[in-house]
């Protein structure tokens, strides 16, 4: 299994741009996690989708951030329009479930100038 | 609200030395306890889990034990080697679709 896959590794953006955050999650984990990790604030969970379908996503900052999952391989997380502070590291992460612990991706470093 | 703290901050040992690291949290309601470590701009890469159940799970070198009802979790890394310089998270899950993450302890080991 190649693990949980993200994209761009690296991604940096003028200010007011959109950016897209992309994630394969481990085939047949019904979970997928979005978190941010920054310097000040550690990691912090954003949303989390169970069966493709959203259920927390009381961590999103603001309305500028936006995640979907269309279906079971695949999920994006959307900021419209980009803001030098929402730079850090986006880590998608995916479960099989209780007890089955959290599989990591390599993060997507976002930098916004 | 769940707290995880990890103790210390930040270690350096010699090569060779066996080591512990702590973790601590607030709510012993978890399902379980993973650590995680991570190296300078990479992912996290899971090392452990321990379910609620469970008193301790080794791998390799490595050693953890969670005692649930006092909060407390460690990490014993035995004859250290330079490779495991690395920041170690440690993480609980209450079950709630979220992991609590420690702040972390930066660990070097000198050659």
């Amino acid at each position: 299994d190649a693990g949980v896959i993200q994209s761009p590794r690296h991604e940096v953006t003028e200010m007011g741009q959109e950016v897209t955050l992309r994630c394969k999650p481990i085939s047949g984990h019904n979970s997928l996690f979005w978190y941010r990790q920054t310097m000040m604030r550690g990691l912090e969970l954003l949303i989390y989708f169970n069966n493709n379908v959203p259920i927390d996503d009381s961590g999103m900052p603001e309305d500028r951030f936006s995640a979907k999952m269309p279906n079971a391989s695949f999920s994006t997380l959307k900021i419209q329009p980009s803001e030098p502070r929402d730079s850090a590291v986006y880590f998608c992460a995916s479960s099989g479930g209780l007890n089955r612990g959290y599989t990591f991706g390599s993060g997507t470093r976002l930098t916004v100038v | 609200k769940q707290e995880v703290t990890q103790i210390p901050a930040a270690l350096s040992v010699p090569e060779g030395e066996n080591l512990v690291l702590n973790c601590s949290f607030t709510d012993s309601a978890i399902y379980n306890l993973q650590w995680f470590r991570q190296d300078p701009g990479k992912g996290l890469t899971s090392l452990l889990l321990i379910q609620s159940s469970q008193r301790e799970q080794t791998s390799g070198r490595l050693n953890a034990s969670l005692d649930k009802s006092s909060g407390r979790s460690t990490l014993y890394i035995a004859a250290s080697q330079p490779g495991d310089s690395a920041t170690y998270l440690c993480a609980v899950d209450p079950g709630a679709n979220n992991l609590f993450f420690g702040t972390g302890t930066r660990l070097t080991v000198i050659p």
